[in-house]
């Protein structure tokens, strides 16, 4: 069974920094894209970043480009996103999902985790 | 503004189809995704490539598109449909994954 669970939400100050993981589980993790996708609370989703099964392409929302930075370990079958410079509009929950394709060409997200909850206030 | 473009709500009687729309340049080139989100829950796939079943997901859910407009068609929509409905695609730049802005089914 595929598993993704998110980790590393909490609430932080706007200019501080967050890293969030995802811990996969259940399918050969080094063969699939990975991608970060949020949901500010009573909205709509928004894609904030994905990586292919390699790391060699990377990439990222207008809104984050420069703050954010998504890596994964391959050997630890983790994903991460370094939010950095946070912003009060970062404030939302954050999945982790897994793309049908080992590229990061906009293909599907077959599964995805439950969520964590970044929360950005003074 | 948002690259795809949905209806904020669509509403269908029980048993009856939905046609659920998401419109948008970068249809022409690439395919589109659906997600089905319910309250509380992560989104879930449900249509992918345009028009591909994912296993476990009811046959009455199909989807279709031509040029820039993409659809999720629910034939004899169900109570258990009642969701937020995401189209998803690739940006024509190729540069990011935009989603549509979801459409609210409701199942009278």
């Amino acid at each position: 069974e595929v598993k993704l669970v998110e980790s590393g939400g909490g609430s932080a100050q706007p200019g501080r920094s967050l890293r969030l993981s995802c811990a996969a589980s259940g399918f050969t993790f080094d063969g699939y894209a990975m991608h970060w996708v949020r949901q500010a609370p009573g909205k709509g989703l928004e894609w904030v970043s994905g990586v292919s099964s390699d790391s060699g392409s990377r990439k990222y929302a207008d809104s984050v480009r420069g703050r954010f930075t998504i890596s994964r370990d391959n050997a630890e079958n983790s994903l991460f996103l370094d939010m950095n410079n946070l912003k009060t509009e970062d404030t939302a929950f954050y999945f982790c999902a897994r793309d049908t394709s080992p590229h990061n060409y906009g293909a599907a997200l077959d599964s995805w985790g439950q969520g964590t909850l970044v929360s950005v206030s003074s | 503004s948002s690259e795809l473009t949905q209806d904020p709500a669509v509403s269908v009687a029980l048993g009856q189809t939905v046609n659920i729309t998401c419109q948008g340049v970068t249809l022409r080139s690439y395919f589109a995704h659906w997600y089905q989100q319910r309250p509380g829950q992560a989104p879930k796939l449900v249509i992918s490539d345009k028009s591909v079943r994912p296993s476990g997901i009811p046959d009455r859910f199909s989807g279709s598109g031509s040029g820039d407009t993409a659809s999720l068609i629910i034939t004899g929509a169900q109570a258990d449909d009642e969701a937020v409905y995401y189209c998803h695609s690739r940006s024509s730049t190729s540069t990011h994954l935009p989603f549509g802005g979801g459409t609210k089914l409701t199942v009278l």
